[in-house]
């Protein structure tokens, strides 16, 4: 598969549960980005990673977020005790490289439902 | 704080017209401007814009960007139903990594 993948396509948990969200990048893309994107709204970002190292956490919503990027490829973004306003498609791209001029190339995306 | 806004917000139309999609944009330090399209969850890219004036053309889709109005329109012409998406505008500035994405206009194209 050439593209980024994305796992689960769908998730429904509970509130206060944990969740893990998995990202799968273009091989070879040294750049990957987390967004989120509620019901009717557009992209927010959340955290992006260049290598394995993550220099933008500013768009993470809370502690309860975090992220994870391993072997400059597979990514992972776990949700603690989750809350109903974490209910969104959460989307993953990646780019050759990071920065302006990169073309991102998006995922499936994950849509997550907290009851 | 960066600022990306589209409109419309919604677009319903019929086969065979044509549609004018508008991105206008403040940023510091612009860089360059992306069209995508949203069919159900992944974005597709469409164009990347640079130069004012100069215009992008895939099909029967085209885009132009225009920097001393700050902005820049994606025409369709001849919609189908398979232009049916969200079309997404994003603004990369100097001093970010992260593009900042409009909250995109809602194509509807009927049979």
């Amino acid at each position: 598969g050439a593209g980024v993948s994305q796992s689960p396509s769908n998730k429904v948990t509970e509130k206060g549960k944990d969740v893990e969200l998995r990202c799968d990048p273009i091989s070879g893309h040294t750049a990957l980005y987390w967004y989120r994107q509620r019901l009717g709204q557009g992209l927010e970002f959340l955290i992006y990673f260049q290598g394995n190292s993550a220099p933008d956490k500013s768009g993470l919503p809370s502690d309860r977020f975090s992220a994870e990027r391993t072997g400059e490829s597979v990514s992972t973004l776990t949700i603690q005790r989750t809350q109903q306003e974490d209910s969104a498609v959460y989307l993953c791209a990646s780019s050759l490289l990071a920065g302006v001029g990169n073309e991102q190339f998006f995922g499936p995306g994950t849509r997550l439902t907290v009851l | 704080e960066d600022k990306v806004v589209q409109s419309p917000l919604s677009l319903v139309v019929h086969e065979g017209d044509t549609v004018t999609l508008n991105c206008s944009y403040e940023v510091t330090n612009f860089r360059s401007l992306l069209w995508y399209k949203q069919e159900k969850k992944a974005p597709t890219f469409l164009f990347m814009l640079t130069s004012s004036g100069i215009e992008k053309k895939s099909g029967r889709l085209s885009s132009i960007l225009d920097k001393k109005e700050l902005s820049s329109i994606l025409n369709i012409t001849a919609t189908q139903t398979g232009d049916s998406a969200i079309y997404l505008c994003a603004v990369a500035s100097g001093g970010s990594y992260i593009p900042t994405f409009g909250r995109g206009t809602s194509l509807i194209v009927h049979p």
